[in-house]
């Protein structure tokens, strides 16, 4: 099966500028979770999706960042204006279930830098 | 709250001896425990877990990690590391009553030939 995707890989964008970031999920994984390391330090949670539903967004750092998963298979992750303290690298991951036996699968992330 | 703690950096080691890279963890209820394992340039990928029975679990290449509740420890180990183990270990945690799983800062393992 193919694993989570995300794109860009990599993005270098001025302060003041809006990146967009996507994820594509495993077929038929149902949660949707996105995750940020910024400057070394630990993996934060910042929202997680069932289908098309925000199930907990309380790790979004702001309103500048906006996730969206219209018909609960792709997400984006939106940053407007983006800030020099988002740099770091968005995780996405998926899993099957809720439960502790359902693993979360993670994408490769996007290195996202604002200079 | 959940948290994690990962207190070494970076943990060094010749190729042939055994491994730890140490975890502890914090939660209000049941501990769901993983760990996973980030190569360069590449997603974490899952290493192995815990959520009930034996406190000693085996997981992918030859890892294993031993869950301790009075000490709330779940160190990752491995009796003869590899120079292919090089990479950056994280621990996390889930309280068995959520669904967010908390991860630690990382440790970088360095396998030396």
């Amino acid at each position: 099966e193919a694993g989570v995707t995300q794109f860009p890989s990599h993005s270098v964008i001025e302060k003041g500028q809006t990146v967009t970031l996507r994820c594509d999920p495993i077929s038929g994984h149902d949660n949707l979770y996105w995750y940020r390391r910024v400057m070394g330090k630990e993996i934060k949670f910042l929202l997680h999706f069932v289908k098309e539903s925000k199930q907990d967004e309380s790790g979004m750092p702001n309103n500048r960042f906006l996730a969206e998963r219209t018909g609960g298979t792709y997400s984006t992750l939106k940053v407007q204006p983006a800030e020099l303290e988002d740099s770091g690298v968005y995780f996405c991951a998926s899993s099957q279930g809720q439960g502790a036996n359902s693993p979360l699968h993670f994408g490769n992330g996007t290195r996202l830098t604002v200079t | 709250a959940q948290s994690v703690a990962q207190p070494e950096d970076q943990v060094n080691v010749a190729e042939g001896n055994p491994l730890t890279v140490k975890c502890t963890y914090s939660v209000s209820g049941n501990p769901y425990l993983f760990w996973y394992v980030q190569y360069p340039n590449r997603g974490l990928q899952f290493l192995l877990k815990y959520i009930t029975g034996d406190n000693l679990v085996k997981g992918s290449y030859g890892f294993e990690a031993e869950f301790n509740k009075s000490q709330t420890s779940f160190h990752l180990k491995k009796p003869s590391a590899l120079v292919s183990d090089s990479a950056l270990y994280f621990c996390a945690v889930r309280d068995g009553g959520y669904q967010k799983v908390t991860f630690g800062t990382g440790t970088k393992l360095q396998v030396i030939p």
